[in-house]
């Protein structure tokens, strides 16, 4: 089992829907949260980081529950422009050092059509 | 925009050459990451380094070596590339600190032929 887990979709919406992603996460170490976007032979970049107390940017939503170790981001009246691959990224401590890892899930495909 | 940047950001070469792929960042970052990752797959981490000096091999591993001489240097080399090296390879930085995120640069894109 990955630490990092996402459904790897593709998922297939209309223009203007409303659609989630989750993620779950398994070691309870993890200390801050992302969501990153990669178009397709693109490099990642950062969409949004995501809050204890979940944050709002634009029509992108992000959530956390650290009880049920699970983010999710939600995109609200979708755009063609949002199709892309949408990463999951936990940001945790490694062994007893103070040294931190970026743990990347596979990824979410989204494909928005008109 | 980040100011991170790799060269080239396409190279095809050759069997058994030695290529060297270059990563510099201007933001001052201290942590400085290499991963490679093929089309529609997932980011694998090969090569990481928290500062001038510091190396170590990451997830996956590489055949693969990098360097660490300056804090916005991050080459890394291939001594005898083999087609099973074709890839894309990323490079990334990221600041100390909670919550920092890590910028990337354009990749490079490799095929050895």
């Amino acid at each position: 089992r990955k630490e990092v887990e996402q459904d790897p979709g593709p998922f297939n919406v209309p223009e203007g829907a409303t659609v989630a992603f989750n993620c779950t996460y398994s070691n309870s170490a993890s200390q801050s949260f992302f969501w990153y976007r990669q178009d397709c032979r693109k490099e990642p970049k950062l969409l949004m980081s995501v809050y204890s107390s979940g944050n709002e940017d634009g029509r992108f939503t992000a959530q956390l529950n650290r009880a049920s170790q699970y983010i999710s981001l939600l995109i609200r009246d979708s755009k063609l422009s949002d199709s892309a691959t949408y990463l999951c990224v936990v940001k945790r401590v490694v062994n007893a050092g103070n040294n931190r890892k970026l743990i990347w899930g596979l990824g979410t495909s989204l494909a928005v059509n008109p | 925009e980040a100011d991170i940047y790799q060269t080239p950001r396409y190279l095809v070469i050759g069997t058994g050459k030695k290529i060297t792929l270059e990563c510099s960042q201007t933001m001052g970052h201290d942590k400085m990451y290499w991963y490679q990752q093929d089309p529609g797959m997932e980011l694998h981490l090969i090569h990481y380094s928290y500062g001038v000096n510091s190396t170590e091999k990451g997830d996956l591993s590489s055949e693969s070596t990098v360097s660490r001489i300056r804090t916005e240097h991050f080459p890394l080399t291939l001594e005898s590339a083999r087609p099973s090296h074709t890839s894309q390879y990323l490079c990334a930085s990221r600041d100390v600190g909670e919550g920092t995120e890590a910028f990337f640069g354009q990749g490079t894109r490799l095929t050895v032929v």
